[in-house]
Parts: structure tokens; sequence; C-alpha cells
């Protein structure tokens, strides 16, 4: 199994370029979520997906956007990039919401934006 | 809102030693998932352990253990045998059993093992 596949593993953007950080899992779990990891201040959630076609935001959604129309892929899309942006970003997934079972967590994408 | 505290930013141990990191967090919830993870080099996130809150007994993994004080909201790992793999960040996360299925993290406390 591959598990949560996250790609690209490193990006640099400029100000104001747009992207999408891929995110794919091959456990068909129902449960998906971004979060980004900032120095001192541990993951914090984006966005989650509780299933296909079914998406809602975290606690820090502004300046991204989800999709997820099948239930292995769940990219994410930085609009219009900013320095704020610059982090590390993670891709986890999960049967049952991640309570029992916990999340299985992607290798990450770091994204700097110059 | 719960929140999740670390208040150890860096551990270190001898290697065969026994360490224990701490964790303190803060809920209305009577029901929830508390969890280590840990963070390799590597970047990958590893869940080491899970509890559940209605559970008094402590979730043991291995070498891997908790000591879980429900009254006083502490969730402590403890690492026995310590091994250079076990060199890390490591996270505590709270995780609520109803809502938004968001887990919260603590900030992290890296460990280093010494040879």
């Amino acid at each position: 199994n591959a598990g949560v596949t996250q790609t690209p593993k490193f990006q640099v953007l400029k100000t104001g370029q747009s992207m999408t950080l891929q995110c794919a899992q091959d456990m068909n779990h129902e449960y998906m979520s971004w979060y980004r990891q900032d120095p001192g201040m541990g993951l914090r959630l984006i966005h989650y997906s509780v299933g296909a076609g079914i998406t809602d935001q975290g606690e820090v959604p502004n300046g991204y956007n989800v999709s997820r129309s099948t239930t292995e892929d769940f990219p994410l899309r930085l609009l219009s990039a900013a320095p704020s942006q610059t982090s590390v970003y993670f891709c986890a997934s999960s049967r049952g919401g991640g309570g029992f079972y916990g999340y299985t967590f992607g290798s990450g994408t770091r994204l700097t934006v110059v | 809102a719960q929140t999740v505290t670390q208040s150890q930013p860096e551990m270190s141990v001898q290697e065969a030693e026994t360490v224990t990191l701490s964790c303190t967090y803060d809920t209305s919830e009577s029901d929830y998932y508390l969890f280590w993870y840990k963070q390799p080099p590597s970047r990958q996130m590893i869940l080491v352990i899970r509890q559940e809150a209605y559970k008094q007994q402590n979730a043991t993994e291995n070498r891997f253990s908790v000591n879980f004080q429900k009254a006083a909201k502490s969730f402590s790992l403890k690492i026995s045998d310590s091994q250079l793999g076990d060199a890390a960040m490591y996270f505590c996360a709270y995780r609520t059993l109803s809502g938004t299925y968001k887990y919260i993290f603590g900030t992290g406390t890296r460990l280093k093992v010494l040879a």
C-alpha cells in the first residue's frame, strides 16, 4: 500500500502565483484533511472532507480551496500565494474521522512563497 | 475551545534510559481521544499511541506507554529503553468525538537521544 501520497515534496512560488498541492490515498478512507505546520504552532486544520463531494473549513481556511470529486483524491489549491502561506503542508486520511484509528499522514509538502 | 499544551520544547535522554514527555489539555467534553504522534527528520507523522478517554487503563505499545490522568487533564508519554531511532519531534493531539473531526495539536517536544 502506498498510503497517503503528496506531491510535490518541495515548491517555491512567487507572491500572487497559484498552485495545487496534490493528495491521494489508496486505503478507501472516507475522511481526508489538510493541515499546515508552522514553527512553534503545531499543526492547524485548513480544510477537511468526510466523503466525496463533501468538504468543510477548518480553523485557517482563508486563501485555500479544496474539492473532493473522488474518494482517493483531495487537492488543495492556493489561489494567490502570499508569504504568510510559507509552511509545511500535510494531507491526512482516516477511517472513522481519525478517532479510534488515528490519521495516516502524507510525507508533507514544504512550500516557500517569496 | 480545546487546547493542548506541551511545556517542554526539547528533551534529552541517554540511550537505553527512560524519558517522559508531558502534555496537558483543556476541554469541557467527557469523551475524546488523545494521541501521541512522532515526526522524525523524514517529516512523516507516525501514530505512536492512542488513548480513549472513557478507558481508565493506560495505553501501552511496546516501549511506549502513557500516564492518562483524566481529572488532571494530563497525558504524558513514557519511552522506555530509548533508542537512537526515537529521536524526533513528538506531538500530543486531542480529538473530539463529535463535530468537525478536528485534531488539536500541541506545539511539540523535540527529543534527542544521546549515544
